[in-house]
């Protein structure tokens, strides 16, 4: 049973370029949620993607956008990117509505110099 | 005040002993309650989630929670060093889909 994948797994990028995450869920899952998690902190809920639409969204600029895809994978767009935007950005998958358990696949680390 | 709130530790116990890590919460329609192991420099995963009053154990740990007093526990029996690593609480607040997570308490256990 293969769990949630995410790719790639590290990232170096600089200030002001573009930068795009990708997520495959669990299988049997159909919701996805991308989470910020900086040093020391808690993930941050950025947005959840269900049915191809997103959701719910989080406290994130409109620089952060995403997408579903009929197979339920995810990406993470992030646009104009600054140095506070350096994390590791977590997507987790669930099944159905209202809350399911969600489940973390292994982290993208976004450096951004 | 804070959403979900944990003391940042570090949580030190002997192995063998008994961990208690605390976690509060503001929204009191809260209803659906989780707690995620993180080792250093991986994923969170997820070890417990309760969404009833009272307690609900599942091998070594056991998850309770009161409502009343916006208040949800875990508890480790048995400590392993092993068992060393940040745990996180998350709420999801009533008519979102969110997690809101805590900041983490970290917990050491000394062999």
């Amino acid at each position: 049973d293969a769990g949630v994948t995410q790719s790639p797994t590290h990232l170096i990028k600089t200030r002001g370029q573009q930068v795009t995450l990708r997520c495959s869920p669990k299988s049997g899952h159909d919701t996805v949620s991308w989470y910020q998690q900086a040093l020391g902190q808690g993930p941050q809920f950025i947005f959840q993607y269900y049915e191809e639409e997103e959701r719910q969204r989080g406290n994130f600029p409109d620089r952060f956008s995403g997408h579903q895809f009929p197979n339920y994978s995810s990406e993470l767009n992030v646009n104009a990117l600054l140095l506070g935007d350096s994390a590791l950005y977590l997507c987790a998958s669930s099944f159905g509505p209202p809350s399911g358990e969600q489940f973390f696949g292994p982290g993208t680390r976004l450096t951004v110099l | 005040q804070k959403e979900v709130e944990q003391n940042s530790g570090p949580l030190s116990v002997p192995e063998g002993a008994i961990a208690s890590l605390n976690c509060t919460y503001s929204d009191r329609g809260s209803q659906s309650f989780f707690w995620y192991r993180q080792y250093s420099g991986k994923s969170p995963e997820l070890i417990m989630f309760i969404y009833s009053n009272g307690d609900k154990e599942d091998g070594r740990f056991t998850a309770q929670l009161n409502k009343a007093s916006q208040y949800v526990s875990l508890l480790i029996r048995d400590s392993q060093p092993s068992d060393s690593a940040t745990y996180l609480c998350a709420v999801v607040p009533p008519g979102t889909y969110k997690y809101i997570f805590g900041t983490g308490t970290r917990l050491k256990v000394l062999a």
